[in-house]
């Protein structure tokens, strides 16, 4: 079974710049994740869809990020315009159930703001 | 809002030694997860946890969930190189979400 993919798996870009980011769960998974990941932390939910629908975004910040799943499979991340701060690896996990259920991450999206 | 906290926040042990790596929470858990993770990469699942008193063991890791005290704990018999790595416990905020909130993980170093 294939597991989630992210990618690109690394991106740099100067402040005020955008970017995005592309996740492909595992097939099959109707819940989908994207959390933040700042160095020595652990992750950080930004938003949850459950098939297209998003189910939690109350920790987005939707003045700059912005994120899509279209037809209930792929989603991306859009930050616009970075901030230094927003420096992270970005995962994406998927689960076949919202509730009880393991999610699975994918390898994440490693984000320099410079 | 419900925090997890880790102990120890890391570990360095010598090959073939137990460790124990503990993960409390400061509200009720609705289920405990365990993570393994690589440094820069993904999360590796590990462990669900669903009930009290519940216990799962896989190879030599072994998670236990005490539910009356918000805790669980990681148990890793005769430790080798590949244990290595940053082990993170993640509570379900409550008990209709699959969103997870995440401690701060325990890095772990296993010396030949």
């Amino acid at each position: 079974e294939a597991g989630v993919a992210q990618s690109p798996r690394y991106k740099i870009i100067e402040k005020r710049q955008s970017v995005a980011f592309w996740c492909n769960p595992i097939s099959g998974h109707a819940t989908l994740y994207w959390y933040q990941q700042i160095l020595g932390q652990g992750p950080k939910l930004l938003i949850q869809f459950q098939n297209n629908g998003v189910v939690d975004d109350s920790q987005l910040p939707k003045d700059r990020f912005s994120a899509e799943r279209l037809k209930g499979v792929d989603s991306t991340l859009k930050i616009q315009p970075a901030k230094l701060e927003d420096s992270a690896v970005y995962l994406c996990a998927s689960s076949f159930h919202r509730v009880r259920t393991e999610a699975f991450f994918g390898q994440g999206t490693r984000l320099t703001v410079v | 809002s419900q925090e997890l906290e880790q102990s120890p926040q890391s570990l360095i042990v010598q090959e073939g030694k137990n460790l124990t790596i503990n993960c409390t929470s400061s509200k009720t858990l609705y289920g405990l997860y365990w993570y393994k993770q690589k440094y820069g990469e993904g999360l590796i699942f590990l462990m669900m946890l669903q009930k009290g008193g519940e216990e799962k063991s896989h190879e030599k890791i072994t998670a236990k969930l005490d539910e009356k005290k918000q805790q669980s704990s990681l148990h890793i018999t005769a430790s080798q190189p590949s244990h290595a790595g940053i082990y993170l416990c993640g509570a379900a905020a409550s008990s209709n979400t699959g969103k997870l909130i995440f401690g701060q993980g325990t890095t772990l170093q296993v010396k030949p």
